[in-house]
């Protein structure tokens, strides 16, 4: 199975900041990355996929990069809303893998 | 609108068994492949098992001859048979719709939590 590693499990940062969340796949996925945002008590939202494409709906602030192994996601400018965890996703094979998470919380 | 709703889960003893749902409304289930997938208390999202819209399935080691996955098309249903239960299966378990598989699931239900516990 591809491991996922998501860093820093924990980020606090203050609204209006730029925030960076890195995923490393154990293996090659090509370009096949997924990023969501669950809220407590919520179901996971589609924000980024094949790593840097944005689901329609999604503010232009989140942004998706990288391919193979080392992908980022980024946020030019953290909104109140934002506050949330964020995983990462492979989908190059079965099983499919997530990250373990990234809490984002306020400073 | 899109929407998925999940059904089901409960508190059941180690080694019984459970048989989740989830009603599909606003798009051509046929058209879809479908997707359980499961969150423990605090932890990570974990894939459990899908199914194309010919009912071609495929599952993670970890349910694999224990779970599963089965859908009614004419009735816009995914459903879950979950035997053999452990206290490692309990979690939220999430419906999903992927329109097929290289896309990640796009729309996901709100979850039904399954607790097993003597």
């Amino acid at each position: 199975d591809i491991q996922m590693t998501q860093s820093p499990s924990t980020l606090s940062a203050s609204v209006g900041d730029r925030v960076t969340i890195t995923c490393r796949a154990s293996q090659s996925i090509d370009s096949w990355l997924a990023w969501y945002q669950q809220k407590p008590g919520k179901a996971p939202k589609l924000l980024i996929y094949k790593a840097s494409s944005l689901e329609s709906g999604v503010p232009s602030r989140f942004s998706g990069s990288g391919s193979g192994t080392e992908f980022t996601l980024t946020i030019s400018s953290l909104q109140p809303d934002d506050f949330a965890t964020y995983h990462c996703q492979q989908y190059n094979s079965y099983p499919w893998t997530f990250g373990q998470g990234t809490k984002v919380e306020i400073k | 609108q899109v929407q998925l709703v999940e059904s089901g889960g409960d508190l059941v003893k180690p080694g019984g068994s459970l048989r989740l749902s989830c009603a599909a409304s606003g798009f051509s289930f046929s058209d879809y492949y479908m997707s359980w997938i499961r969150q423990a208390p605090g932890k990570g999202l974990e894939w459990v098992s899908y199914i194309s819209g010919t009912s071609y399935t495929t599952y993670a080691d970890s349910v694999k001859g224990r779970f599963t996955i089965s859908r009614d098309n004419p009735k816009n249903s995914l459903y879950l048979q979950m035997n053999s239960l452990r206290a490692g299966d309990t979690a939220v378990y999430y419906c999903a719709r992927h329109r097929n598989l290289v896309v990640p699931p796009n729309v996901w239900g709100k979850g039904t939590t399954v607790t097993v516990s003597s």
